[in-house]
C-alpha cells in the first residue's frame, strides 16, 4: 500500500523558516516524481514545488522560487521542503503528492500544517 | 499562467439527478485532471487525463472536453458524492488548479 506521511509543520514567524519532510512507503520512490502541494485556508490549491526521480531536476513556481527548496533523500526514501522567508501567504496545509503529466497526483499524504503569524 | 475557471462555484442536486461542472482553461491544454475532496481528508484522484476513471470511482461519474472546456458529469447523483472536486492541468508549468466546484446534496 502506497502510504505518504508528511511531517514538520508548525507555527513560525514572518521571516522564519522551517523544513516538511515526507516519508514514503508501499513503491520504488527512486522511480517518481515528487511534489509539494499546499492548501489554503480559503481551500486553494497551489503546486508549489517537483522534484525529479533522481532529484537532479527541481521546479517552482515564481510564489516561491528562490525561498522553498525541494530535496528528496531516495535512500531514506524520504522528500523534503525547506521553507525560508516565510510569509502570512505561505500559511496552509502542505501535501506531499506523488505525480506525472498523464495521471496527475496519484496519491496524496494527510498532510502538516504551517501557519505563520507573529 | 494558465488560469482555470471552474462553475459554478457551488451546485446543489437531487438524489437521482444528472449533474455536469465545467472546468475552462484560459489557454489550451493537452488534458485535465480532476480531485475530490471531503471536509477533514486529502484530495483524492477522481478523473485523470480528462475521461480516466481513478481507481475506486463509482461508473456514474465520467469526464470530457479538450483544449480549453472539461467538464465532469454525474449521470445519477447519491449522497456520498456530496464534496468539493478540483481540476488541475499539467501541460504547462506551473501546475494549476480550478478554485473547486462544492457539490451539495438536498
Amino acid at each position: 500500500e502506497v502510504q505518504l506521511v508528511e511531517s514538520g509543520g508548525g507555527l513560525v514567524k514572518p521571516g522564519g523558516s522551517l523544513k516538511l519532510s515526507c516519508a514514503a512507503s508501499g513503491f520504488t520512490f527512486s522511480s517518481y516524481a515528487m511534489s509539494w502541494v499546499r492548501q489554503s485556508p480559503e481551500k486553494r490549491l497551489e503546486w508549489v514545488a517537483e522534484i525529479s526521480s533522481g532529484g537532479s531536476y527541481t521546479y517552482y513556481p515564481d510564489t516561491v522560487t528562490g525561498r522553498f527548496t525541494i530535496s528528496r533523500d531516495n535512500a531514506k526514501n524520504t522528500l523534503y521542503l525547506e521553507m525560508s522567508s516565510l510569509r502570512s501567504e505561505d500559511t496552509a496545509m502542505y501535501y506531499c503528492a506523488r505525480g506525472q503529466d498523464s495521471s496527475g497526483y496519484d496519491y496524496w499524504g494527510q498532510g502538516t500544517t504551517l501557519t505563520v503569524s507573529s | 499562467q494558465i488560469v482555470l475557471s471552474q462553475s459554478p462555484a457551488i451546485l446543489s442536486a437531487s438524489p437521482g439527478e444528472k449533474v455536469t461542472m465545467t472546468c475552462r482553461a484560459s489557454s489550451s491544454v493537452s488534458y485535465m485532471h480532476w480531485y475530490q475532496q471531503k471536509p477533514g481528508s486529502s484530495p483524492k484522484p477522481w478523473i485523470y487525463a480528462t475521461s480516466n476513471l481513478a481507481s475506486g470511482v463509482p461508473a456514474r461519474f465520467s469526464g470530457s472536453g479538450s483544449g480549453t472546456s472539461y467538464s465532469l458529469t454525474i449521470s445519477r447523483v447519491e449522497a456520498e458524492d456530496a464534496a468539493t472536486y478540483y481540476c488541475q492541468q499539467w501541460s504547462s508549468n506551473p501546475r494549476t488548479f480550478g478554485g473547486g466546484t462544492k457539490l451539495e446534496i438536498k
